[in-house]
């Protein structure tokens, strides 16, 4: 199995561009989740999602963040318009859920700069 | 304040001695996982302990949980200079599947 594929590997970008952050969960994992790392902030939870459906998104920053899920294998989470204080690492981590555990399997992040 | 709260932030040890780092939190818990973050890179799942476990081992890798105190530790022996990475606490709550992550302690192991 590849694990989690995430794309692109680093984004730069300008203040006020739309940003789209890709995600291909691994195969039969019915968890997904975005998170947000910086220094200042630590690992965040944005969003994550329980059989393609968003369960929780209460971290999801402002408006300017949006994420789906159209399908069990691909993920987008969208910043437009992006600003200086988006940048950080995006990480998208599946996991299998159920009683005997959920441990996560995390991409290799997205980098993201915007200047 | 944050749930999932390591201790100590950093710590810097010589090859082959022990490491020991520390998680508190905040309320009641299903498991307790601990993760592993190289420089650059993604988290690592290390070892999963269940609220009815008290203490599991994983090869060098050894977590102890006290419920009542809402505390675990992670203790590496014989450590490696490879050890070098942070090192994440993470709790899920007694309903859901999300996990909420700790600050994170980072081991410097000095060769």
């Amino acid at each position: 199995d590849a694990g989690v594929i995430q794309s692109p590997r680093h984004e730069v970008t300008e203040m006020g561009q739309e940003v789209t952050l890709r995600c291909k969960p691994i195969s039969g994992h019915n968890s997904l989740f975005w998170y947000r790392q910086t220094m200042m902030r630590g690992l965040e939870l944005l969003i994550y999602f329980n059989n393609n459906v968003p369960i929780d998104d209460s971290g999801m920053p402002e408006d300017r963040f949006s994420a789906k899920m159209p399908n069990a294998s691909f993920s987008t989470l969208k910043i437009q318009p992006s600003e200086p204080r988006d940048s950080a690492v995006y990480f998208c981590a599946s996991s299998l859920s159920g009683t005997g555990g959920n441990e996560q399997f995390f991409g290799p992040g997205t980098r993201l700069t915007v200047l | 304040s944050q749930q999932g709260e390591e201790d100590p932030q950093a710590l810097s040890i010589q090859e082959g001695e022990n490491a020991t780092m520390n998680c508190s939190y905040k309320t009641s818990i299903n498991n307790l996982q601990w993760y592993r973050q190289n420089s650059g890179r993604g988290l690592v799942h290390l070892i999963l302990i269940r609220s009815n476990e008290r203490e599991k081992h994983s090869g060098r890798l050894r977590v102890t949980l006290d419920t009542s105190k809402k505390s675990s530790s992670l203790l590496i022996t014989a450590s490696r200079a490879a050890d070098t990475a942070s090192y994440f606490c993470a709790t899920d709550g007694t309903s859901g599947s999300r996990l909420t992550f700790g600050e994170g302690t980072q081991l410097t192991v000095n060769p």
